[in-house]
């Protein structure tokens, strides 16, 4: 079975600094999506990032990039010159045949 | 275009009683999906319906229940509410492409306490 593993329940950053956010998957298929969603304190799940399996380069959005290690099955979120409203839970999510979610890395942005 | 709606956004229940969540996916969105979050075990599938027809089901008891309307809106129920019940509940819609490129759009989510 597919899991998706988060292994920093919390981390903080100051204001303006990088930060890099784990996350480790298993999975037997060769075809699938990742992601990173954000959910706010105000609870509205928002997607930020997502990577095509089949493609080497790594997906960027702006402050946000990822760097996916196919063979390590690692995907990890860099946030980079981060901001007070970068403060949230993020969640990396496996999509195959259905979406399987890690458990969170709470966020912290230090002013 | 409207985003996902789930109402009502807060519930209380005492155990025993069943509750009905609902779901309007972004329009043109025909499959919905439903997972339960508490702070223990993070996101737990519960079930994807698309085009009214159960597509897939995560490992939850028979309580948990859904069903999809043939304009795409999706209801929970939960029937016979235990204490462990108490969490938010989500909903996602996307567009229910076959395989893995769909994109899950999520609703602020139902909060429900059971006392």
């Amino acid at each position: 079975a597919q899991t998706v593993t988060q292994s920093q329940p919390e981390m903080s950053v100051q204001e303006a600094e990088t930060v890099t956010l784990s996350c480790t998957y298993d999975t037997s298929e060769s075809d699938y999506y990742l992601f990173w969603y954000k959910q706010p304190p105000s609870r509205q799940m928002i997607l930020v990032i997502r990577q095509e399996a089949y493609k080497q380069q790594n997906a960027t959005e702006n402050r946000f990039s990822v760097n996916f290690q196919k063979a390590a099955k690692s995907f990890s979120l860099k946030i980079s010159d981060s901001q007070l409203g970068d403060a949230a839970m993020y969640f990396c999510a496996y999509s195959g045949n259905q979406f399987y979610f890690g458990t969170g890395t709470s966020l912290t942005v230090i002013p | 275009k409207a985003g996902v709606t789930q109402t009502p956004r807060y519930l209380i229940k005492t155990r025993g009683q069943q509750v009905t969540l609902s779901c309007s996916p972004i329009s043109g969105h025909r499959s919905v999906s439903w997972y339960q979050q508490t702070p223990g075990q993070g996101l737990q599938f519960l079930f994807e319906y698309f085009s009214e027809t159960q597509r897939n089901k995560g490992n939850f008891p028979g309580r948990f229940s859904g069903r999809q309307f043939s304009n795409s809106r999706s209801e929970m129920n939960v029937s016979t509410l235990e204490l462990g019940d108490s969490a938010l509940y989500l909903c996602a819609s996307s567009l229910g492409l076959v395989g893995a490129t769909d994109i899950q759009y999520f609703g602020a989510g139902t909060r429900l306490s059971v006392l």
